[in-house]
């Protein structure tokens, strides 16, 4: 049984709509990622956490922002969907340097 | 930069062979090593991780680290069709967590 989060699973949305995913986790983990990654291509990291109130952006460039309030809680909001933002997001966790338990992913398709 | 390759395939192996998967990376100073499994379609799900020079088996999976060499590799025996994935090399050593490498499509063959 997973023990991260993710909803929705698919999301159909308009173009210019404001969006949030959401992202839960009941390990305790303290960090926290959001990957991006189009059907058969590798993953790109968009923002990460060490903890709480703690974000930072990863390599890809993303039009997306993130918060940390609470540690079990790492949401991804698009304030002005694209047609370029169709893609799976996935977030994962982590305990310390061990290695990141994914949940089941979203995936999102700009019209 | 960081760096983990993976040749990305397809490889494709007869049922019941042994499956062997390799990982390079450029971060001497890495220390951790992951083995991810992602069928099309899904999240990725831990299959192996490995912390030091050698071998580390379970089940019908093994890792390999060769630390000087800069190399990780996975072994599968016994292949099943079910087995039949892309599998991410990643590597821990930077503040920004893991390193992936691109992955390798894996086909087994019935």
């Amino acid at each position: 049984e997973a023990d991260i989060y993710q909803t929705p699973r698919y999301l159909v949305i308009g173009t210019g709509k404001k969006i949030t995913l959401e992202c839960s986790q009941t390990m305790g983990h303290d960090k926290m990622y959001w990957y991006q990654q189009d059907p058969g291509m590798e993953l790109h990291l968009i923002h990460y956490s060490y903890g709480v109130n703690s974000t930072e952006k990863g390599d890809l460039s993303s039009e997306s922002t993130v918060s940390r309030i609470r540690t079990e809680h790492f949401p991804l909001t698009l304030e002005s969907a694209r047609p370029s933002h169709t893609s799976q997001y996935l977030c994962a966790s982590r305990a310390g340097n061990y290695g990141y338990t994914f949940g089941s992913g979203t995936r999102l398709t700009v019209v | 930069q960081k760096e983990v390759e993976q040749n990305s395939g397809p490889l494709s192996v007869p049922e019941g062979a042994i499956a062997s998967l390799n990982c390079t990376y450029s971060d001497r100073g890495s220390q951790s090593f992951f083995w991810y499994r992602q069928y099309s379609g899904k999240s990725p799900e831990l299959i192996m991780s490995i912390y030091s020079n050698g071998d580390k088996e379970d089940g019908r999976f093994t890792a390999q680290l060769n630390k000087a060499s800069q190399y990780v590799s996975l072994l599968i025996r016994d292949s099943q069709p079910s087995d039949s994935a892309t599998y991410l090399c990643a590597v821990n050593g930077g503040a920004d967590g893991l390193t992936f490498g691109k992955g390798t499509h894996l086909i087994i063959q019935p």
